[in-house]
């Protein structure tokens, strides 16, 4: 079925280092979209991404669409990048639901 | 620019009791949307509004759920003769267009006891 996979599930990091968040999708999509939400629940989006790459200050993301994946890329992180960070994508075929993946649980350690 | 608001940030209610909720989306937004969390999930969509009209409604929305966007402005989401599976947290989220990211409230988090 129409599946939306995030890796790694939990990631624990020492301030100032660098990750890649994944998300798979399983069919086209002409919307697709990262989110994080902070410990106090508030979902923050990060990036409009269907396809290609762009940057937002430490934070950039590119999507392939034709391979059906997506990379979150956080540079020098920082404690506050702590949260749950979320993909979410609307496929060609499921109107204009946004469908999330399970998230990436990132904690930064100072 | 006030973001999208949620009313009430928390509701506490005994099965079987009717609660409803309020969205205030961004106001030059058109598109507005319903989803649901539960503990240690991804958001679920639930339903879909451009301007007063209700476009789709997922499956998981049962007929004791009803939503209204009366004006195209702010949305209601009423839930009748609660059950304990209804507790998660109800987030409201507003677009301007297609091709457009989203932008969330801060949710209602409802707990039937």
């Amino acid at each position: 079925g129409i599946q939306v996979e995030q890796s790694p599930p939990d990631l624990i990091l020492q301030e100032g280092a660098n990750s890649t968040l994944r998300c798979n999708f399983s069919d086209s999509v002409n919307n697709l979209q990262w989110f994080h939400q902070n410990p106090w629940g508030q979902l923050i989006n990060l990036f409009y991404i269907p396809s290609g790459t762009k940057q937002n200050g430490r934070l950039s993301a590119t999507t392939v669409a034709t391979e059906r994946y997506s990379l979150l890329y956080i540079s020098s992180s920082q404690t506050t990048d702590s949260g749950v960070y979320f993909c979410a994508v609307q496929f060609e075929t499921s109107g204009s639901r946004l469908t999330f993946g399970e998230g990436t649980q990132l904690t930064v350690n100072p | 620019d006030t973001g999208v608001s949620q009313d009430p940030r928390h509701k506490i209610t005994k099965r079987g009791q009717n609660v409803t909720f309020r969205c205030d989306p961004i106001s030059e937004h058109n598109r507005l949307y319903w989803y649901r969390q539960t503990l240690g999930q991804g958001p679920e969509f639930l339903t879909y509004f451009q301007n007063e009209a209700q476009l789709e409604k997922s499956r998981l929305l049962s007929d004791r759920f009803s939503a209204e966007r009366p004006k195209g402005s702010f949305s209601t989401l009423e839930i009748q003769r609660t059950e304990q599976g209804d507790s998660a947290m109800y987030l409201c989220a507003s677009s301007l267009a297609a091709g457009h990211g989203y932008t969330f409230g801060s949710g209602t988090r409802l707990t039937v006891v």
